[in-house]
């Protein structure tokens, strides 16, 4: 219950492209939901982040939608550039608690 | 503005000697703070948090500790490492609860 299930592991996307990043949870007491973007031999940075009060939440190029009767959210990187080629984790968090579950993460490599 | 720091970039240490990773947090006050650890191609596994000083939550025994002697430092430490201690380990701060977690830049740790 406390995992954060996160699809697909790679991903290969053409420049301009859409990029689908999607997560899965089931313990329905998650309130918080970011995403992260790491480059490698960084730390991760903060991309964007939802609350389940809401169905979609769009920064730029980036969009999140929540789909909170199905427990799954999902990253939108709409014009994906060769510069967004990146590990993408999802993450949960719960009110009441310091924690934040982390997906697996998403390589993602968008070609020139 | 707020700033972590986080060091060594990166070490490698002899089976069974000590670790001592330290992470600074400069800018605010009274922060959580995290270590996570990511193996090479893994997600991120938290490995201990805390919310204020001398208060450390352990979420998975293995051979480390942590240590927050001031309110805005967090030591991650061993008496002996073993290879599989080898990682990218991430230090983070967060104020409150459920809201953004900002991450240093990591330590990556080659146990020979």
């Amino acid at each position: 219950q406390q995992q954060v299930k996160q699809s697909p592991q790679s991903l290969i996307v053409q420049k301009g492209g859409i990029s689908i990043i999607n997560c899965a949870y089931e313990n329905t007491a998650f309130d918080y939901f970011p995403w992260y973007q790491q480059f490698p031999g960084k730390g991760p940075a903060l991309l964007i982040a939802i609350r389940p009060d809401v169905s979609e939440k769009k920064e730029g190029r980036f969009t999140i939608s929540f789909n909170k009767s199905a427990k799954q959210f999902s990253l939108h990187i709409m014009d994906s550039q060769p510069g967004d080629s990146a590990t993408y984790f999802c993450a949960a968090s719960m009110g009441g608690t310091y924690k934040y579950i982390f997906g697996t993460g998403t390589r993602l490599k968008v070609l020139a | 503005s707020q700033t972590i720091h986080q060091w060594p970039a990166t070490l490698v240490q002899p089976v069974g000697s000590p670790l001592s990773l330290e992470c600074t947090v400069e800018g605010t006050s009274n922060p959580n703070l995290y270590w996570y650890r990511q193996a090479a191609g893994r997600g991120l596994q938290l490995l201990f948090y805390s919310v204020g000083i001398g208060q450390i939550s352990s979420e998975v025994p293995q051979n480390l500790s942590a240590s927050r002697p001031q309110d805005r430092q967090f030591i991650l430490s061993s008496k002996k490492l073993l290879l599989s201690d080898s990682g990218f380990y991430l230090c983070a701060w967060s104020l409150g609860r459920v809201t953004e977690a900002f991450f240093g830049q990591g330590t990556r740790l080659t146990v020979v």
